[in-house]
């Protein structure tokens, strides 16, 4: 089974500065998606930004990008201008294209926005 | 649109009562729908999931059983529940694997 590991229980960013969110994780298969979920105290999921293997090219969500690396199977979270809407948990997610329906998500990064 | 409802927001059961809470989609046909729970300061962990009606895959042998009697239904239920039953419960659905979406949750408290 494909793992999703955040090495991250905690950030903190202070406004409008920069953070990055890592997740790395375990596959043997070459098509898959990957998905960044916020979760805020309304616990609500939200998608914030997915990236299909297959696209060379990182995707972008207005200050939300990701790092792509399928070769070192990392897929890490920059959040720009970090504004204190954005504190709130993040979970990196998997997903295969092949087999199985399901995302396996990591255990999750707090995210703190200072003022 | 599509949407996804799903209730009660919160349910607080005593050990040993019976569980059901149900997950229903709108604006949509024939989704993958999936529960997963989430334990305090954890994250989360898939229960069960279905691709048609009354097909039921389950991912980790526990007191919960699942069922789907619509296509746009589907419903978490336990006979006796027990404390480690508490937790976070979410639903959600999608019809292609680069969308999955989420229900509000139901916060279950098992006293």
């Amino acid at each position: 089974a494909q793992t999703v590991t955040q090495s991250q229980p905690e950030m903190s960013v202070q406004e409008a500065e920069t953070v990055t969110l890592s997740c790395t994780y375990d596959t043997s298969e070459s098509d898959y998606y990957l998905f960044w979920y916020k979760q805020p105290p309304s616990r609500q999921m939200i998608l914030v930004i997915r990236q299909e293997a297959y696209k060379q090219q990182n995707a972008t969500e207005n200050r939300f990008s990701v790092n792509f690396q399928k070769a070192a199977k990392s897929f890490s979270l920059k959040i720009s201008d970090s504004q204190l809407g954005d504190a709130a948990m993040y979970f990196c997610a998997y997903r295969s294209a092949n087999s199985g329906y399901a995302l396996n998500f990591g255990k999750g990064t707090s995210l703190l926005v200072t003022p | 649109s599509q949407t996804i409802h799903q209730w009660p927001a919160t349910l607080v059961q005593p050990v040993g009562s019976p569980l059901s809470l149900e997950c229903t989609v709108e604006g949509t046909s024939n989704p993958n729908l999936y529960w997963y729970r989430q334990a305090a300061g954890r994250g989360l962990q898939l229960l069960f999931y279905s691709v048609g009606i009354g097909q039921i895959s389950s991912e980790v042998p526990q007191n919960l059983s699942a069922s789907r009697p619509q296509d746009r239904q589907f419903i978490l239920s336990s006979k006796k529940l027990l404390l480690s039953d508490s937790g976070f419960y979410l639903c959600a659905w999608s019809e292609a694997p680069r969308k999955l979406l989420f229900g509000s949750g139901t916060q279950l408290s098992v006293l």
